[in-house]
C-alpha cells in the first residue's frame, strides 16, 4: 500500500523563482528517515535532501531546504532560485521498517526561462 | 565513487521469455532493491534483499523472483515475460539511510 502521497503529477515555476512541492506520508513510528529524490531525463537518481523524523530543525542544502510537520505528516521540498538544471521528475520518499524506502508518485517540475 | 550497475539500459524481449535483470554494487552494502517505476504510479517496491540468499517480498512481488548468491549481485527473473511487465526497472543499494540507484532498464515485452 501507498504510504507517501504526492499529490501534484505536475508543476511549473519562472527560473529564479521559488516553488514548493508537496509530500505527505502514513507512519506509526516515531523516529524514520524521509527524503526527496531528483530524477533528471538521464534517469539517474540523486538524493536532494533527507530529514530525520528526530531532528526538528527542518534540513537545509544550499537551494534546496524542506518544510517538515511532523504531526501534520508533512514534508514539502521548496526550491530557491530555480534554475533550468532544477527540471525534472522529483520523488518524497519514506524509510519503512528495515530500510525499505518507500516512494510517492512523484512531481514533474518544469522550469520557465 | 559510489556505483550501482544495471547490466542494460535498454531491453526488447517477447512474451513467455524468461528474462534476467542484472544489477552490482561496488560499496560492499547489505541491503539492495528492485524497483518498478510507472507513470503516476512512482517507484513501487518489487523486492529487497538484507543479506546473501536473503530476500523479501515488496508490494508488487507478483511474476518476480530474484537471486543474490554473492553481497554485490542482485538479479531480477521474470520467469514468464507478460506485456503488462513493459516498465522502467530501477536497482537500488542502501547503507545508513542512504540509497544509491542503478540508471536504470527500460524493458519492453512484446
Amino acid at each position: 500500500a501507498q504510504t507517501v502521497t504526492q499529490s501534484q503529477p505536475e508543476m511549473s515555476v519562472q527560473e529564479a523563482e521559488t516553488v514548493t512541492l508537496s509530500c505527505t506520508y502514513d507512519t506509526s513510528e516515531s523516529d524514520y528517515y524521509l527524503f526527496w529524490y531528483k530524477q533528471p531525463p538521464s534517469r539517474q537518481m540523486i538524493l536532494v535532501i533527507r530529514q530525520e523524523a528526530y531532528k526538528q530543525q527542518n534540513a537545509t542544502e544550499n537551494r534546496f531546504s524542506v518544510n517538515f510537520q511532523k504531526a501534520a505528516k508533512s514534508f514539502s521540498l521548496k526550491i530557491s532560485d530555480s534554475q533550468l538544471g532544477d527540471a525534472a521528475m522529483y520523488f518524497c520518499a519514506r524509510i519503512q521498517g528495515a530500510q525499505k524506502l518507500v516512494f510517492g508518485q512523484g512531481t514533474r517540475l518544469t522550469i520557465n526561462p | 565513487d559510489v556505483k550501482v550497475t544495471q547490466s542494460s539500459r535498454y531491453l526488447v524481449k517477447r512474451t513467455g521469455e524468461k528474462v534476467f535483470l542484472e544489477c552490482v554494487q561496488d560499496m560492499d552494502h547489505e541491503n539492495m532493491f528492485w524497483y518498478r517505476q510507472d507513470p503516476g504510479l512512482g517507484l513501487r517496491l518489487i523486492y529487497f534483499s538484507y543479506d546473501v540468499k536473503m530476500k523479501e517480498k515488496g508490494d508488487i512481488p507478483e511474476g518476480y523472483s530474484v537471486s543474490r548468491e554473492k553481497k554485490e549481485r542482485f538479479s531480477l527473473i521474470l520467469e514468464s515475460a507478460s506485456t503488462n511487465q513493459t516498465s522502467m526497472y530501477l536497482c537500488a543499494s542502501s547503507l545508513q539511510y542512504e540509497a544509491f540507484f542503478g540508471q536504470g532498464t527500460r524493458l519492453t515485452v512484446v
